[in-house]
């Protein structure tokens, strides 16, 4: 079977740093993504990682160790608009994406 | 254009009803997607086009009738829907490459209730 594991939800402070994690076991890999996702819209793509380590890109990056099956997306200087559901999803090599259940995150002034 | 439309945005239908959900995407992509997407639960894949072909069917009830009239446009074809398909429906659309990033763009989805 296909599993993806995240908490289902952080808070934290406008202007900290926050690491959301994810662990996945699937029967097979083919890359990993994380999106965002407001209330009532559409998710939006943050990043991919493919390859074990570190993406960076602005304020949000993410890391990959597939050997042991776990990425975390790393948000820093957080803003209020960071509120959101955060989810993770691991590609399989038939290409279907297979989502975790999201980390709503609350970011408080 | 890094932009996937969908419409209506809203859509209240009876059980007996027929009606039809769009997609359109002008990105070039040849890889698009039909999702369903319950209140705090992460999007369902339901189809999957790939060159206008149907590649992925996650085994969906066939009252849910996609079709794909050329490699911009996806279209969702309802009829006799049960209360309980009510939910917001994604359509995505990704480039379709084998290998590489290929990341899925999505659309703001339709909000459908069914009565």
């Amino acid at each position: 079977g296909q599993n993806i594991d995240q908490p289902t939800e952080m808070t934290a402070t406008e202007g900290a740093i926050v690491q959301i994690n994810c662990t996945y076991q699937t029967s097979g890999f083919n890359g990993l993504f994380w999106y965002q996702q407001h209330a009532g819209e559409a998710p939006t793509f943050l990043s991919y990682n493919v390859l074990d380590g570190l993406e960076e890109k602005g304020r949000f990056s993410s890391f990959l160790s597939r050997s042991k099956g776990y990425s975390y997306l790393l948000l820093k200087e957080l803003q209020m608009k960071d509120s959101a559901s955060y989810l993770c999803a691991v590609r399989l090599p038939n290409r279907k994406l297979i989502w975790g259940l999201g980390t709503s995150l609350a970011v408080n002034p | 254009d890094t932009e996937v439309t969908q419409t209506p945005k809203h859509l209240v239908m009876g059980m007996t009803n027929k009606k039809s959900l769009k997609c359109e995407q002008h990105m070039g992509h040849r890889a698009m997607y039909w999702y369903k997407q319950k209140a705090k639960k992460p999007p369902e894949l339901m189809f999957v086009y790939s060159y206008e072909k149907l590649s992925i069917n996650e085994s969906v009830p066939s009252r849910f009738s996609p079709e794909c009239p050329n490699s911009s446009l996806l279209n969702l074809h309802l009829h006799a829907l049960q209360p309980e398909d009510s939910a917001l429906y994604l359509c995505a659309s990704s480039q379709g490459v084998r290998a590489g990033l290929d990341e899925q763009y999505f659309g703001p989805g339709t909000r459908l209730t069914v009565t």
